[in-house]
């Protein structure tokens, strides 16, 4: 599986966006890019995913490098309830079933 | 959709005894994954189901561990003659199978094994 690399942690303020980056330098191009977060003593939970294009969904954006060697999950105001572990996954579309989890970036948000 | 169920949510056994673990999918989801996830790491793949049928295990999976899904609906994990280093939180997900195929998790069991 290619790998990700992502900053250990982050801190935000409250109800300002967050940036969290995610390099994929040796990303293919079947890969789609997926990000999951794990609140605390929670399982994963998806948060969205994207190929090539720039994606948004209720809970985040997501922005993909022209190059795809790495991606921006954006959260557009966070709020406390985003305190999380966030995970950058790099995931064939067909086959290769299992999520491969680094170990994340640990978002702490400041009220 | 009602969540991803697993019980127990706690577990605490002695080494050596044998434990096992439930999870209940999402009703209509054909695929069932095992993670395990040790303290301060991100979960690791243990093994996945589709409908009844075992497709994959990882090296992690030892000979000591089983999974069935003998239905195709609800799965069990069973560990034999645990280890202390079997200690950790099990996950369980489930998904469709189709389109972006995203995983739903479940809460987890957390083994605690002294």
């Amino acid at each position: 599986d290619a790998k990700t690399t992502q900053p250990n942690s982050m801190e935000s303020n409250e109800e300002e966006p967050v940036h969290l980056p995610c390099n994929h330098s040796t990303i293919s191009g079947t890969d789609y890019i997926h990000w999951y977060r794990q609140l605390p003593s929670q399982g994963p939970e998806y948060v969205i995913h994207g190929l090539t294009s720039n994606v948004n969904n209720r809970m985040a954006s997501l922005a993909i490098a022209e190059d795809r060697k790495s991606s921006t999950l954006i959260l557009h105001r966070a709020t406390l309830r985003d305190a999380a572990v966030y995970y950058c996954i790099l995931r064939v579309y067909f086959g290769n079933e299992k999520l491969t989890f680094g170990t994340g970036t640990r978002l702490t948000i400041i009220p | 959709d009602t969540g991803v169920s697993q019980n127990p949510r706690h577990k605490i056994t002695k080494r050596g005894q044998n434990v096992t673990f439930r999870c209940d999918p999402i009703s209509e989801h054909n695929r069932l994954y095992w993670y395990r996830q040790t303290l301060g790491q991100g979960p690791e793949f243990l093994t996945y189901f589709q409908n009844e049928a075992q497709l994959e295990k990882s090296r992690l999976l030892s000979d000591r561990f089983s999974a069935e899904r003998p239905k195709g609906s609800f799965s069990t994990l069973e560990i034999q003659r645990t280890e202390q280093g079997d200690s950790a939180m099990y996950l369980c997900a489930s998904s469709r199978g189709t389109g972006s195929n995203e995983q739903y998790f479940g809460p987890g069991t957390r083994l605690t094994v002294t």
